[in-house]
């Protein structure tokens, strides 16, 4: 079945514990990224790649990470959470970014 | 101004309704018109895709854009419970130019 998978799906941590929320494609896209959803602001892009190795800054960037080492894999790095990070994460995938595919998900809770 | 923009509901419609989505854009450069459905505490969901001006129609949804008024349109004909959502309308210039999301429109389809 074609589909993005991430985990974990559900995630309360405390502020300042590194964190890492996976994303993976079996659908051989080659674009990947990543986006948060909050009540009021809508779907706003974090990271995304292009490639293999080729990763770009979305719109709000600030305190992530991400990495592509694999066609599949995409990675999202909190390096040190902060409540202000707690939110509904997406990964999405596609052949281009018009046409994504996405995740079921990631609530995270930063405490 | 938001370069998309959505009324964020909600819209109640009675079951067999037809169901008429809206958004606007201000970017004429924009080429690239997108729906995507979201069903409570899931990924969204690509439902239309459409370039430049005309209608597209895949079953009961027909994706409109005029772009002389930058007037994006989602119809739903027979409208069904299971189509309540809340659906977002995106749009870009293409060339791997930013993808810019309306927060969403959310729809109860009422039995």
């Amino acid at each position: 079945e074609a589909q993005v998978t991430q985990n974990p799906r559900y995630l309360i941590t405390v502020t300042g514990k590194k964190l890492t929320v996976t994303c993976s494609q079996n659908m051989n896209h080659e674009y990947m990224s990543w986006y948060r959803q909050d009540p009021g602001l809508g779907l706003r892009q974090i990271y995304y790649s292009m490639n293999v190795e080729v990763t770009d800054k979305g719109d709000v960037p600030e305190g992530y990470k991400v990495s592509r080492k694999e066609k599949r894999n995409f990675p999202l790095i909190l390096e040190s959470p902060s409540p202000n990070q707690t939110s509904l994460y997406f990964c999405a995938s596609g052949d281009v970014q018009e046409t994504q595919y996405f995740g079921p998900g990631t609530r995270l809770l930063v405490l | 101004q938001k370069e998309v923009e959505q009324d964020p509901g909600p819209l109640s419609v009675p079951e067999g309704a037809i169901v008429s989505l809206n958004c606007t854009y201000s970017n004429s450069a924009f080429q690239y018109f997108m729906w995507y459905r979201q069903y409570s505490r899931k990924g969204p969901e690509l439902l239309m895709y459409t370039y430049s001006s005309g209608n597209k129609e895949d079953g009961r949804f027909t994706a409109q854009v005029d772009k002389s008024s930058k007037y994006i349109s989602l119809f739903i004909r027979d409208s069904q419970p299971s189509d309540s959502a809340t659906y977002l309308c995106a749009s870009n210039a293409g060339n791997n130019r930013k993808l810019i999301w309306g927060l969403g429109t959310s729809l109860a389809v009422n039995p």
